[in-house]
């Protein structure tokens, strides 16, 4: 079955630093794949979105990856802020109208 | 202008009730997704609708039945209400460009947290 996880549930790292998050998926041919950041209370806002021909995605501290041969999309946040802190999830579509999402990274940043 | 409302956004309701969720958006989007996520933060896609029409419906109990009166209105309605039901529900919705779909972001509402006491 399909089948998506997130490197691991929560991540603590100190602000400035680059904060990087891994999406993984098995059983799966996506062709994008979405990240999105959720709020406690608050529904998920979308980030950025790639295209399975694409390597990399940018959008001002924002850096996303996707590797179809290692099944595998980074996400990273450069200069990270605490206000950063949040849970991040990738979601993944076959051009579908179905979206799945992974289990989701809680990434803290600490002043 | 809140894009994607959901009401009520907190339901408490004791097992065997009915109970109804209402989702609007004013994005103009022709799709619209109900999502499932439970207490360990899983979101999960229950149905999708195009154009109200349904498209997805995935293995959702047959106690829950969408209904879209029109392209910016996705209704939730749930019946006989189990323990199982608590979580928090997510509308969302997005465009889909003619011949594709996938590659448009989806907007979501904020949620409503389903208690079942």
């Amino acid at each position: 079955s399909q089948k998506i996880e997130q490197n691991s549930e929560a991540l603590n790292i100190q602000e400035g630093k680059t904060a990087t998050l891994t999406c993984n998926y098995t059983n799966y041919s996506p062709a994008y794949l979405q990240w999105y950041r959720q709020d406690p209370g608050r529904g998920p806002v979308f980030l950025l979105l790639i295209r399975e021909n694409e390597k990399e995605k940018r959008k001002e501290r924002l850096k996303v990856t996707f590797d179809t041969t290692l099944k595998q999309s980074l996400f990273h946040i450069t200069a990270s802020q605490p206000a950063d802190s949040a849970t991040y999830l990738c979601a993944l579509t076959s051009g579908t109208y179905k979206y799945i999402f992974g289990t989701g990274t809680r990434l803290k940043v600490l002043a | 202008d809140t894009a994607v409302s959901q009401t009520p956004k907190y339901l408490v309701t004791q097992m065997g009730n009915d109970k109804s969720i209402k989702c609007e958006q004013n994005l103009g989007h022709d799709t619209m997704y109900w999502y499932k996520q439970d207490s360990k933060k899983f979101l999960k896609i229950m149905f999708s609708y195009n154009n109200k029409e349904l498209i997805i419906n995935e293995t959702v109990p047959n106690r829950f039945s969408p209904k879209s009166p029109d392209k910016a209105h996705l209704n939730l309605h749930i019946n006989s209400l189990e323990l199982g039901d608590s979580a928090v529900y997510f509308c969302a919705s997005s465009q889909t460009s003619p011949g594709q779909t996938g590659n448009q972001p989806q907007h979501f509402g904020d949620g409503t947290r389903l208690s079942i006491l």
